[in-house]
């Protein structure tokens, strides 16, 4: 069974908007998220994390949100850039990030100039 | 620069091959983990080592076999490759609470 789940596998945006990719995940023992973003042929690259401890975390244009009640993360992008198209992994772990992460299926973006 | 390196990027192979596919870091990562991933699928994990010597498997049954006789190395081995294992393999290493740091991975198709 899924234990995290992107239910939505894509999402299209045009270039200067809001980009916001939803997670939703099962194991009420997850106490860390990640975001990771993937291109074509490459491996993925992290790129926002935050702790069960905290609701909110940002870095530049990227914030995550966690609601801990509902299971539910999300990744809102401002202002989106085509640069940004890729397919984004929502991940989550146990003991703050020391076990092993769970993945879900990834959702792909694209940012429209 | 990278810090995690997979070879091949690419592999092409028949049926009933044996395959090693290579992963090396230079970070000094205690921890190092191979998934599989199908396209539009999520990354499943199948092997994952915490330190030298020390090797486990992972949520996805897999048939292949893994090794960490270096802190470094962390490769995969399948004796007798089928189609059915055509994937694209990634590696990662971290260390403590950091997220992870992948390979460019490797897209293995078994003919």
């Amino acid at each position: 069974d899924q234990q995290v789940k992107q239910n939505s596998p894509s999402l299209s945006v045009q270039e200067g908007r809001i980009s916001i990719l939803n997670c939703d995940y099962t194991n009420s023992m997850f106490d860390y998220f990640l975001w990771y973003k993937k291109y074509p042929a490459e491996g993925p690259t992290f790129l926002i994390s935050i702790s069960s401890i905290k609701d909110k975390n940002e870095d530049g244009r990227f914030t995550v949100f966690l609601n801990k009640s509902a299971k539910h993360l999300s990744l809102h992008i401002v202002p989106s850039q085509p640069g940004d198209s890729a397919v984004y992994f929502c991940a989550a772990s146990t003991q703050g990030g020391s076990e092993k992460l769970v993945f879900g299926k990834g959702m792909k973006l694209t940012v429209n100039p | 620069e990278a810090d995690i390196y997979q070879t091949p990027r690419y592999l092409v192979i028949g049926t009933g091959k044996k395959i090693t596919l290579e992963c090396s870091q230079t970070m000094g990562h205690d921890k190092m983990y191979w998934y599989q991933q199908d396209p539009g699928m999520e990354l499943h994990l199948i092997h994952y080592s915490y330190g030298v010597n020390s090797t486990e498997k992972g949520d996805l049954s897999s048939e292949s076999t893994v090794s960490r006789i270096r802190t470094e190395h962390f490769p995969l081995t399948l004796e007798s490759a089928r189609p059915s294992h055509t994937s694209q393999y990634l590696c990662a290493s971290s260390v403590g609470t950091a997220g992870y740091t992948f390979g460019s991975g490797t897209r293995l198709t078994v003919v």
